[in-house]
């Protein structure tokens, strides 16, 4: 079984409609983070948590919400969803402190009309 | 990210050529990440490097980072269909919290 799970892995959704993706790891790792990637513009942090009660903004966060539920999940919400909302989104985990490595999600694929 | 830059945007070799993608960083690495993905997929984490003057290797593929900590070079040698993706750097210039990622390297490799 893969360690970081996201869900839906696809999804087509229309202008203003609220969307939750999740993901979810086995991993033990204390943080967590969501990314988009557009072409041409590689990855992009739009927010991370330390620790379930620590949740910080990247640099691309308006529109966009998250909740960490537990340790091991973490939902990132588009409250009223636009089409330059359209991207790939990516969830990650790390352990903590120091220098870490990063591990990726499958990433989920929304297409807002 | 103006922060980190990433060349070239896209290669295109012959399998059995070794390439080269570099990574630039305009302000000192903690800590530079290699990753690769596939279009549409996930990113696999390949190597990590540290410390300046630090080269870490994987089957083929050859890292670096320069004695300043500020550029690193992907090195592939004796490409083959398998390495095809796209390749990415990510970089910890904040000792720590978070990374930034390159635009990515799309390598295509021809049979």
């Amino acid at each position: 079984d893969a360690d970081v799970t996201q869900t839906p892995r696809n999804r087509i959704t229309k202008t203003g409609k609220r969307i939750m993706l999740e993901c979810s790891q086995t991993k033990g790792h204390d943080r967590m983070y969501w990314y988009r990637q557009d072409p041409g513009l590689g990855l992009r942090l739009i927010y991370y948590s330390f620790d379930v009660k620590d949740i910080n903004k990247g640099e691309i966060s308006d529109g966009y919400s998250v909740s960490r539920q537990a340790q091991a999940k973490f939902s990132l919400s588009l409250e009223s969803a636009i089409p330059n909302q359209t991207a790939l989104y990516f969830c990650a985990t790390s352990e903590t402190g120091g220098l870490y490595t990063q591990y990726f999600g499958p990433g989920t694929r929304l297409t807002v009309l | 990210s103006q922060e980190l830059e990433q060349s070239p945007q896209s290669l295109i070799v012959q399998e059995g050529k070794n390439l080269t993608i570099n990574c630039t960083s305009s302000k000192t690495l903690y800590g530079l990440y290699w990753y690769k993905q596939k279009y549409g997929e996930g990113l696999i984490f390949l190597m990590m490097l540290q410390k300046g003057g630090e080269e870490k290797s994987h089957e083929k593929i050859t890292a670096k980072l320069d004695e300043k900590k500020q550029q690193s070079s992907l090195h592939i040698t004796a490409s083959q269909p398998s390495h095809a993706g796209i390749y990415l750097c990510g970089a910890d210039t904040t000792s720590g919290s978070r990374l930034t990622f390159g635009e990515g390297t799309q390598l295509t490799v021809n049979p």
